[in-house]
């Protein structure tokens, strides 16, 4: 199984409005991963978690805040967003960060305000 | 730093029939693995075939293969028997396998959309 589960389906707000996304998987991966992909573009990275640890932050503005509560489960966590912030936001995982295939989330279409 | 190329922003198949997507990349290292992602409609990435660089035989999946040159850094998609299904955005991706700093990370070519004829 190569399930990575993500919610909401699709999340509008407002720029002043808090709002956080999931994402899930039991399949022991140890390595996940947000990315934010814009239309008819490739996904670009935002963070990575490895070992529950961030071990990756690509420059991302502090209104994105990531979270890890525990090796199943990834949250990001969403402030006074822009509406350059709409996007599809796809969450994976991997059994390991560097060797290993990263297996993606059906994503989180959002829409800012 | 390394890139992915790939130079087709669209392609069209019949269906049935076998279509071929282009990717080169640039990398100085000699460790590394190649990837083929689809996302289709339903916006889902979807790994499609896998090819690690040591290995010289050419990765498949069922109608899916790649045509894997190292020394020319290119590594082509050939999609046997297309079907309707098979339409999509498929990205070609790159990693490095050594581990440290950003490395373990994918770069991604900016896709090509392939549409399906019936």
């Amino acid at each position: 199984d190569t399930e990575v589960t993500q919610t909401p389906k699709h999340l509008v707000m407002g720029m002043t409005n808090k709002k956080s996304l999931k994402c899930e998987q039991h399949m022991g991966h140890r390595a996940m991963y947000w990315y934010k992909q814009k239309a008819k573009k490739p996904p670009e990275l935002m963070f990575v978690y490895s070992y529950e640890k961030l071990s990756i932050n690509e420059s991302v503005p502090s209104r994105f805040s990531p979270e890890c509560p525990n090796s199943s489960l990834l949250n990001l966590h969403l402030h006074a967003l822009q509406p350059e912030d709409s996007a599809l936001y796809l969450c994976a995982s991997s059994q390991d960060w560097v060797l290993e295939t990263q297996y993606f989330g059906p994503g989180t279409r959002l829409l800012v305000l | 730093a390394q890139t992915v190329t790939q130079s087709q922003p669209e392609m069209s198949v019949q269906e049935a029939e076998t279509v071929t997507l282009s990717c080169t990349y640039d990398t100085s290292e000699s460790d590394y693995y190649l990837f083929w992602y689809k996302q289709p409609p339903s916006r889902q990435m979807i790994l499609v075939i896998r090819q690690e660089a040591y290995k010289q035989q050419n990765a498949t999946e069922n109608r899916f293969s790649v045509n894997f040159q190292k020394a020319a850094k290119s590594f082509s998609l050939k999609i046997s028997d297309s079907q309707l299904g098979d339409a999509a955005m498929y990205f070609c991706a790159y990693r490095s396998a050594n581990y440290g700093g950003s490395q373990g990370n994918l770069i991604f070519g900016k896709g090509t959309k392939l549409s399906v004829k019936p």
